[in-house]
């Protein structure tokens, strides 16, 4: 009965490649986001979803893309990857009127 | 824009001890919320405990407490009795009012010695 899910929990592919991170949240929660920890472990917003709708995009190159097909779900597609996509990905989730976010176990992505 | 500072990379700690991991934090929203995680060497994030900006009290959570010093801007955590398992990183994290996303410090690394 995991909260926030997230698939794969390692990713290693080769630089050029697409690739999708998968996340899936069984909470009823409304709003979704994706961080990501560089290798300094400095975690930054990425997105956010509202509703299945963006709210927030920070700088992120356009490579990345993210997908919310319904309110449990928030996918992450990146394209052409290159070596500084290497990192961890965590998608979390919230309720509006709620406090606390509740994050996935993230996706170590290694691009080699 | 929201701003959140924690100036100790690592931290020692002996077992038993208590110990205080520093926070401070930039926001001009009156209304905000004030987070810590932890995440041990496994990688998952771990929510220790909260703070409102009107809460009265200093949050606390078992060995958890959160100091709460408004008018300075901190919102450190103290440890109490610290366990060999307590070794990992630290992070704080704010947000303002609304559903908005998490803004977070660098983290500290805190080693618990036996």
């Amino acid at each position: 009965d995991t909260a926030v899910s997230q698939t794969p929990k390692y990713l290693v592919t080769q630089m050029g490649n697409d690739k999708s991170i998968k996340c899936e949240q069984n909470l009823g929660h409304d709003t979704m986001y994706w961080y990501k920890q560089d290798s300094k472990k400095f975690l930054k917003i990425m997105f956010s979803y509202n509703n299945k709708e963006l709210i927030i995009n920070e700088t992120v190159p356009n490579r990345f893309s993210p997908k919310s097909p319904d309110k449990a779900h928030l996918n992450l597609h990146i394209n052409s990857l290159e070596l500084g996509d290497s990192a961890v990905y965590f998608c979390a989730s919230s309720q509006v009127t709620g406090l606390e976010q509740y994050f996935g176990p993230g996706t170590r992505l290694t691009v080699t | 824009a929201q701003k959140i500072t924690q100036t100790q990379p690592g931290m020692f700690v002996q077992e038993k001890e208590a110990v205080t991991l520093d926070c401070t934090y930039d926001t001009s929203d009156p209304s905000y919320g004030l987070f810590w995680y932890k995440q041990p060497s496994s990688g998952e994030m771990i929510f220790l405990i909260y703070q409102g900006s009107y809460d009265q009290q200093n949050a606390t959570e078992g060995r958890y407490s959160l100091n709460f010093q408004k008018a300075r801007k901190s919102a450190n955590l103290v440890i109490s009795a610290s366990q060999l398992g307590d070794s990992a990183m630290y992070f704080c994290a704010m947000r303002d009012s609304g559903n908005t996303p998490l803004v977070f410090g660098k983290g500290t690394r805190l080693s618990v010695i036996a």
